[in-house]
This record gives C-alpha cells, structure tokens and sequence, in this order.
C-alpha cells in the first residue's frame, strides 16, 4: 500500500528562521510528488510537482526537492504569511491517477 | 489567473436531505476530482471524472453519491440522504493532464 508520511506535525519558527519541512514516502514507483499549501478553511493551493530524483524547484522563499524515497520542503527566512498547512501527494506508477495525501505540517512562523 | 470554483461555500442541511455541491473547473482541464476533508484530519478522494464519465473511485463514495457534468462548464457531486458523517469539507479539483490538479475554496457542508 502506498504511504505518504509528513513531519514534524507542527512546526513554530521565529520570521526569519530557516527550516525544511519532511514527506518520506512508498511506492512501488513514483510519476509525480505534489506540494501544496493550504490555509484554514480554504483548498489546497498548488505550489510545486517534482518528477524524479534530485530535481528541485523553487518559488519566492520555497524550495522544493526530491530523493528516492522523501521529499522537503525548505523554507528561507520565513514570514508570518508563510503560516499554513503544507501537503505532501505523491502520484504512483501504476492503473490510478488518484495521489495520496500527506496528514501536512502546520507551519507557524512567528514576528 | 484561472481558478475552480465552487458553491455554496457553506451548506447546512438536516439529516437525510440531498444537497448538491456545485464547482466550475478550470476551462481547458479535462480531469476533474471531488475530495473531502473532514476538520482536522487528510484530504480524501472520492471521485474523478473524465470524458464524461468516472474514471476512480474511492470505497467512501458509495451508492448516496453521483457526480453529473450536466453542461460544458459545471461539475457537480450529489448526496442523495445526507449523514451526520458526512458533515466536511468538500473541495473540487481540475487538471489538465491528470497530474497536478487545482484545488476549489471548498464548500462546507454541516449536517445537522
């Protein structure tokens, strides 16, 4: 069965205090890892796809990268507008196009 | 910039009542996904659409679900006789390609 497992649960940094967020995962083989963010009481909101192993992406103060078996999520010197949940989906080879979700990190970045 | 979206954003119904959750994919995607949260634990799949017709589903979405794309431009998920259970969030999502979807703002749907 495919897992996808995110940590820390929660996380509280100061602004300014750099730090990577984990998505380790199994699957029999990977077609895409997603990371999302998303607010309280609002949808996820897309923020990157990584295909295969040692690609990253990167978008303001996010960094995204990719091994053979997890993820992070590397956040620079972060604002309070970074608060959010962060979701791990990770799309395995195979008959379905269905991603399995991460239970995410809570991010709180304090002023 | 193109986005899902979806109404009501809140839904209150009592027990066995049917409500239809409705969502405008984006325009050009072709795949399109119902999920559902419940406060405080993961995104769920239940159902995903393509070519007009259901491509996956999940054991969540039993025979109190439908989905219809009654024309070129809504989607929508219907519970025939609502639980108390299924009182979540529910968020519509659309891809193009069948990889990276785009989440709706969600309805919240309370059962009462």
């Amino acid at each position: 069965e495919d897992q996808v497992t995110q940590s820390p649960e929660a996380l509280r940094l100061q602004e300014g205090e750099s730090s990577s967020l984990n998505c380790s995962y199994t699957v029999s083989g990977l077609r895409g890892l997603f990371w999302y963010r998303q607010d309280p009481g609002k949808g996820p909101e897309f923020l990157f796809t990584l295909y295969s192993a040692g690609e990253e992406k990167e978008k303001e103060r996010l960094k995204a990268t990719l091994t053979k078996k997890e993820s992070f999520l590397h956040i620079t010197a972060p604002k309070p507008e970074d608060s959010a949940t962060y979701l791990c989906a990770v799309l395995a080879s195979g008959g379905s196009y269905i991603p399995t979700f991460g239970r995410g990190t809570s991010l709180i970045v304090h002023p | 910039e193109p986005e899902v979206t979806q109404t009501p954003s809140h839904q209150v119904t009592q027990m066995g009542q049917e409500v239809i959750l409705r969502c405008v994919p984006i325009s050009n995607h072709l795949y399109f996904y119902w999920y559902r949260q419940i406060l405080g634990q993961k995104v769920e799949f239940l159902v995903s659409f393509y070519n007009n017709e259901i491509s996956e589903k999940s054991e969540i979405f039993d025979d109190q679900f439908s989905v219809e794309r009654p024309d070129g431009s809504n989607f929508t998920l219907k519970i025939r006789s609502t639980k108390l259970e299924d009182s979540a969030m529910y968020f519509c999502a659309s891809s193009v390609d069948g990889y990276e979807q785009y989440f709706g703002p969600g309805t919240r749907l309370t059962v009462t």
